[in-house]
């Protein structure tokens, strides 16, 4: 089993549509989370940070992670074409080291 | 600052030839990684660096792959002899340890292995 568990999609939806996306994992030491979010033949970019549980909200994007479920998510409110990408889970034990990636997520919203 | 460098973009090369790609991290970073994606296996960590030591190089599939980093500007991947399975888009990355999550890629090398 792996660490980290995200459906790969894809994921269609209209333009406006609110998208959830979401991740498991198995190691209740992850106390660092993140998302990122890749185009097309680019390397991901940092979306968002959280530490430990609770929420954060960034503009369109908010984030959550649920420790006790060992479940995170990634909500897009208000969804456009430019939000088209691939976004990846990721979470680590501790401050530097190894940071852990779910397989990632293609999204794919239509004007 | 230029961001994480990477070379060569692309790589095409024949089963058996020795492949070397190349990273220069942003300076100031601490921390550096080498990640190869595919579309099975999604983004794997292969090895890591802290202050151009390596940390862990667990994900190293076998000996045919190798890293070195001499110094805190260079880093390279190295796979000998290379084989079709082991084409796929590989990442460096670089990070501040201070910056908890953030890692900065580059571009990504695509290699293809005939």
């Amino acid at each position: 089993q792996k660490e980290v568990e995200q459906d790969p999609g894809p994921l269609s939806v209209p333009e406006g549509a609110i998208v959830s996306l979401n991740c498991t994992y198995s190691n209740s030491a992850f106390q660092y989370f993140m998302w990122y979010r890749q185009y097309s033949r680019k390397g991901p970019e940092l979306l968002m940070y959280t530490y430990s549980s609770g929420n954060k909200e960034d503009g369109r994007f908010t984030a959550q992670v649920d420790k006790s479920s060992k479940y995170i998510s990634l909500f897009i409110r208000d969804s456009q074409p430019s939000d088209s990408a691939t976004y990846l889970c990721a979470m680590r034990r501790n401050q530097g080291g190894k940071l852990i990636f779910g397989q990632g997520t293609e999204l794919s919203v239509k004007p | 600052d230029a961001g994480v460098i990477q070379s060569p973009r692309h790589e095409v090369t024949e089963m058996g030839q020795e492949v070397t790609l190349r990273c220069k991290p942003i300076s100031g970073h601490d921390y550096l990684f080498w990640y190869r994606q595919t579309m099975m296996r999604g983004l794997e960590l292969l090895i890591y660096f802290n202050n151009n030591v390596p940390i862990d190089d667990s994900g190293m599939p076998e000996d045919r792959f190798s890293a070195k980093m001499p110094n805190a500007s260079f880093s390279t991947l190295k796979i000998q002899p290379s084989e079709p399975r082991d084409s796929a888009v590989y990442f460096c990355a670089s990070s501040f340890r201070g910056a908890a999550g953030e890692l900065f890629f580059g571009e990504g090398s695509r290699l293809t292995v005939l």
